[in-house]
């Protein structure tokens, strides 16, 4: 299996500013990917990171708003920038692991509040 | 486009009843089915995965049953615990999606001692 840590856990910010979370898993992997859960909501895919090539983003998703960068197989982080009340969630990276059976590792999520 | 629905969105039932989730999908093309757990601070834990080919899997007190054809899915636990309370997520990955997950919004249980 596989460990995800998040930073920060969560946090307080104004609206206009910009706020990077961190993911870190402790093993290699190929694939990793950035949710977001809105509140009342389901959780939504926001891009998958691969390490060496861009990001690819989902519909509605765009790399000004949630730049992210892949430096290495174990790292990548999620930038939310230009916030605003309406990016209030709860973000999660998770991993794709496959050992005996396909399935993704989530980190514990970064609760963000925008006032 | 997949969408995914969990009935009931919150249950609550006293410690040592049996009691069923449900999930419904509307495109049956999927990979496959997962269902995870959601607490509060630690993120999601995969309890059962069922391949596209299969019909159930067990793991414990729990079992999950996939009907692809009718695009529903079921999880069932059985002598529920005070330990059980949490966020129910039904998700599905469909065919040629590259791991993509789709979630529904989930079913909060509360077990009550």
């Amino acid at each position: 299996s596989a460990v995800i840590s998040q930073k920060p856990s969560r946090d307080i910010c104004q609206r206009g500013t910009s706020l990077t979370i961190q993911c870190q898993v402790d093993s290699q992997v190929t694939m990793m990917f950035w949710y977001r859960q809105q509140p009342g909501q389901s959780l939504t895919l926001i891009a998958t990171a691969n390490q060496g090539s861009e990001a690819t983003y989902e519909s509605g998703f765009v790399i000004d708003k949630f730049p992210i960068s892949r430096p290495n197989l174990t790292f990548s982080t999620l930038t939310v920038s230009n916030m605003s009340p309406e990016d209030s969630s709860i973000y999660l990276c998770s991993v794709e692991w496959t050992s005996g059976r396909q399935t993704q590792y989530f980190g514990p999520g970064t609760r963000l509040l925008v006032l | 486009k997949q969408e995914v629905t969990q009935i009931p969105a919150a249950l609550s039932v006293p410690e040592g009843e049996n009691l069923v989730l449900n999930c419904s999908f509307t495109d049956s093309a999927i990979y496959n089915l997962q269902w995870f757990r959601q607490d509060p601070g630690k993120g999601l834990t995969s309890l059962l995965l069922i391949q596209s080919s299969q019909r159930e899997q067990t793991s414990g007190r729990l079992n999950a049953s996939l009907d692809k054809s009718s695009g529903r899915s079921t999880l069932y636990i059985a002598a529920s615990q005070p330990g059980d309370s949490a966020t129910y997520l039904c998700a599905v990955t469909l065919a040629g999606s590259n791991y993509k997950l789709t979630f529904g919004k989930g079913t909060l249980l509360t077990v009550n001692p």
